[in-house]
């Protein structure tokens, strides 16, 4: 079973669409998560961080949910801009402390 | 005034041959890091290196050798490329540990033919 698994989309949406993506991983000592964004070709940048109370940035919102190991990204108000890949990361613990990324979510936001 | 910098940006050499990719950081940083984006995407850790010192080194071949000149440099060496080594690798560094932001480089994309 791979770490960190999401669903690899795409996701093709209308500008102003509501979508949510989900990610579960397998190692319950996983000491945080992150969601980063990848545009075609280009690097990953953080987006934000994942935190067990939920947390909002702007027109995006992360869940954690540790008891069913999943996380969570809600993104409101699609943008032709949030066309990207989404990738879960999950900060392993132990002598497992390292980054691990998901394969990621393409998303397609549509005029 | 880029943060994370990569050279090259596009390397296509011959099986066999021996390479090197280059990165800087001008963050001020204690870490910096290699990671390999495989053609199906997955993006894997496989070295890191805190103030000079390797402190994650994952399963990766010894044809790999990452060389920290000083904690703002850190390259990849790789000896007798292989098919399999075309990828996309990308360099990246956080303020202190592995839990802090990392910012990757703009990648460098390798070709073996």
């Amino acid at each position: 079973r791979k770490e960190v698994e999401q669903d690899p989309g795409p996701f093709n949406v209308p500008e102003g669409a509501t979508v949510a993506f989900n990610c579960t991983y397998s190692n319950s000592a996983s000491q945080s998560f992150f969601w980063y964004r990848q545009d075609c070709r280009k690097e990953p940048k953080l987006l934000m961080s994942v935190y067990s109370s939920g947390n909002e940035d702007g027109r995006f919102t992360a869940q954690l949910n540790r008891a069913s190991q999943y996380i969570s990204l809600l993104i409101r108000d699609s943008k032709l801009s949030d066309s990207a890949t989404y990738l879960c990361v999950e900060l392993g613990g132990g002598s497992n402390y390292k980054l691990t990324f998901g394969k990621g979510t393409l998303l397609t936001v549509n005029p | 005034d880029t943060a994370v910098s990569q050279t090259p940006k596009y390397l296509v050499t011959q099986m066999g041959n021996d390479k090197s990719i280059k990165c800087e950081q001008n963050l001020g940083h204690d870490t910096m890091y290699w990671y390999k984006q495989d053609s199906k995407k997955f993006l894997k850790i496989m070295f890191s290196y805190n103030n000079k010192e390797l402190i994650i080194n994952e399963t990766v071949p010894n044809r790999f050798s990452p060389k920290s000149p000083d904690k703002a440099h850190l390259n990849l060496h790789i000896n007798s490329l292989e098919l399999g080594d075309s990828a996309v690798y990308f360099c990246a560094s956080s303020q202190g540990t592995v839990a802090d932001t990392q910012y990757f480089g703009p990648g460098t994309r390798l070709t073996v033919l």
